[in-house]
């Protein structure tokens, strides 16, 4: 069966350093988002795309986060620079379709900033 | 911002009980889904219910969907130990932007 990939998995950097996230959705699949989770809460979308286009990046922090999608397929989260708050888990997410299709999310990356 | 709210935050039951999960929203929606996520992994998509849909079952998933009390039930028949995990609703408003709930939290004893 199918999966969206992420790595790393698990992720440990010091703040003010720069740290990136990489995702592979599932083949076929044009949309694909980006979610923060901190501990205890539900995801929160930080940013979505349509094939190469930015659908939606109203909920991520501009100064410090960019995300790019070049050619439609993979995905790269970077932030630079980390804070504290900034440890969460990240999760990417894709999707056949746009109108409020199932999502399928990958296993995520565990961000800890010391 | 989060809108749907899960009730309880908690529950545990023992293996064989059935579990009832509830979620709130504020405003319309197109769509409801339910979420399963094991402990530190990513989500697992359940069931999806449209706004015109009151009932839907999959296996031993059961979901209802009152639009006039902006509410919406998970029922989980039987539960299993590997029924442990964090459950999530989210309402989809508009194009596929799904916003998640806080989620329960549902712990099985075997």
């Amino acid at each position: 069966e199918a999966e969206v990939a992420q790595s790393p998995r698990y992720k440990i950097t010091e703040k003010s350093q720069a740290v990136a996230f990489w995702c592979d959705p599932i083949s076929g699949h044009a949309t694909l988002y980006w979610y923060r989770q901190i501990l205890g809460q539900g995801p929160e979308l930080l940013v979505q795309f349509q094939d190469e286009s930015v659908v939606d990046d109203s909920q991520l922090p501009k100064d410090r986060f960019s995300a790019e999608r070049l050619k439609g397929v993979d995905s790269t989260l970077k932030i630079q620079p980390a804070e504290l708050g900034d440890s969460a888990m990240y999760l990417c997410a894709s999707s056949y379709g746009l109108e409020g299709a199932e999502q399928y999310f990958g296993p995520g990356t565990r961000l800890t900033v010391t | 911002s989060q809108q749907g709210e899960e009730d309880p935050q908690a529950l545990s039951i023992q293996e064989g009980e059935n579990a009832t999960m509830n979620c709130s929203y504020k405003t319309s929606i197109n769509n409801l889904q339910w979420y399963r996520q094991n402990s530190g992994r990513g989500l697992v998509h359940l069931i999806l219910i449209r706004s015109n849909e009151r009932e839907k079952h999959s296996g031993r998933l059961r979901v209802t969907l009152d639009t006039s009390k902006k509410s919406s039930s998970l029922l989980i028949t039987a539960s299993r130990a590997a029924d442990t995990a964090s459950y999530f609703c989210a309402t989809s408003l508009s194009g596929s932007r799904l916003t998640f709930g806080e989620g329960t939290q549902l712990t099985v004893n075997p």
